[in-house]
């Protein structure tokens, strides 16, 4: 089993419509991260989170909000989807590199995508 | 805004050639930087690492990091065409302390 789950994979849906997507992990990192692809423009963070009580906005949070249900559980939630939502969302975790002092932060792990189409 | 710029692709190489991706970034305070690959329609997975100035190797990849001219590299040696990926170059730390900056991403193509 993946160590960072994401649900649904695929999803099409039409304008208006609230959408959730969800992200288990069993690595047991306190942070974690959703970002959405589209090509041509990389990877995009839209909501981060470094524990339970903590909620962050990324680059392109407007549209989108978020839920950290539990250590292991981060929710994104599309209010009223709309077509120029449709990406390939990602989930990912990360912890702080151990061993090395200073602000660094450590690699992130991907879950392996939700795709989500607005009509 | 922290600007990670990848060099335009696509890059396409001849198999057991040198493929060379360069990165630059906008964060002086920049401490962490990562190589992802990403195969279409898949998750980006990590391939290189590094934190400090200079060159780091792990088997056909070297990273490489000039923090005062700001940029990184990586360099595939004896390109195989399961290399055929887009290449992510991503920066963290510094004022961006638990975040990644992702570029647009590279994409190379290693022909037979």
């Amino acid at each position: 089993d993946a160590d960072v789950t994401q649900t649904p994979r695929n999803r099409i849906t039409k304008t208006g419509k609230r959408i959730m997507l969800e992200c288990s992990q069993t690595k047991g990192h306190d942070r974690m991260y959703w970002y959405r692809q589209d090509p041509g423009l990389g990877l995009r963070l839209i909501y981060y989170s470094f524990d339970v009580k903590d909620i962050n906005k990324g680059e392109i949070s407007d549209g989108y909000s978020v839920s950290r249900q539990a250590q292991a559980k981060f929710s994104l939630s599309l209010e009223s989807a709309i077509p120029n939502q449709t990406a390939l969302y990602f989930c990912a975790t990360s912890d702080p590199p151990r061993g090395l002092a200073g602000p660094n932060t450590g690699e992130l792990f991907f879950g392996e995508g939700s795709r989500l189409t607005v009509l | 805004q922290k600007e990670v710029e990848q060099n335009s692709g696509p890059l396409s190489v001849p198999e057991g050639a040198i493929a060379s991706l360069n990165c630059t970034y906008s964060d002086r305070g920049s401490q962490s930087f990562f190589w992802y690959r990403q195969y279409s329609g898949k998750s980006p997975e990590l391939i290189m690492s590094i934190y400090s100035n200079g060159d780091k190797e792990d088997g056909r990849f070297t990273a490489q990091l000039n923090k005062a001219s700001q940029y990184v590299s990586l360099l595939i040696r004896d390109s195989q065409p399961s290399d055929s990926a887009t290449y992510l170059c991503a920066q963290g730390g510094g004022s961006t302390l638990g975040r990644l900056y992702f570029g647009r991403g590279t994409q190379l193509t290693v022909w037979p």
